[in-house]
């Protein structure tokens, strides 16, 4: 099956500074990603949906400014959590779109991201 | 908009019985996918089966089936012969076949607990 990898896995950052998380569709073209926020033992939310070579689609209540998406090629979009604070620490999942027969999405492996 | 409703937050089951999840939507489309998720400790989202809401055969995969009752609105998953391995969150998706590249909608999760 498609693969779909998150760099990094874990990240610990201080409160202020910025956070890059890295979405890769290893083995076929994604023109369209998505980025999920999920707090333990809750489902997943979507934050937002990620289009090669244009402006990313941002679900209501989330703020475009504090989460920066760019999906600047086919196999990679990026989530910038700016002027991170400790209610941003959550696990961040990402999924890619494989447009064939099934059309099906792929889930990268998570970020677990801790703002101290 | 589409809702997905898991009436179930936990359940338990025994090594080897077998156990059903539930599933309810809401949607005023006549075609769209409906999914089961496993989200395992590890919180890697991994595809358990899939149906598609124009063919009436219930889709199977292994020990697991669905129960599609679309005038019902309904989408169960059976889990036969229980595994340990099987303990895991399940979420209950669907997807609208209208857009291209459309989102998940995802219920709230069902944590399904194996006892040895």
């Amino acid at each position: 099956g498609a693969v779909v990898s998150q760099h990094p896995s874990r990240v610990i950052c201080k409160s202020g500074t910025s956070v890059k998380i890295e979405c890769r569709s290893l083995d076929f073209q994604a023109t369209t990603m998505f980025w999920y926020r999920q707090f333990p033992k809750k489902s997943l939310m979507l934050m937002a949906t990620s289009n090669e070579g244009s402006k990313a689609t941002y679900e209501q209540g989330v703020e475009k400014d504090k989460f920066l998406i760019n999906h600047a090629s086919l196999t990679l979009s990026t989530l910038t959590v700016t002027s991170a604070h400790p209610e941003d620490s959550s696990f961040y999942i990402c999924s890619a779109y494989r447009v064939n027969r099934l059309n099906e999405q792929f889930f990268g492996p998570g970020t677990r991201l801790t703002v101290l | 908009a589409q809702t997905v409703t898991q009436s179930q937050p936990e359940m338990s089951v025994q090594e080897a019985e077998t156990v059903t999840l539930s599933c309810t939507y809401d949607t005023s489309e006549s075609d769209y996918y409906l999914f089961w998720y496993k989200q395992p400790p590890s919180r890697q989202m991994i595809l358990v089966i899939r149906q598609e809401a124009y063919k009436q055969q219930n889709a199977t995969e292994n020990r697991f089936s669905v129960n599609f009752q679309k005038a019902a609105k309904s989408f169960s998953l059976k889990i036969s012969d229980s595994q340990l391995g099987d303990a895991a969150m399940y979420f209950c998706a669907y997807r609208s076949k209208e857009t291209s590249g459309s989102r998940l909608t995802f219920g709230e999760g069902t944590q399904l607990t194996v006892n040895p």
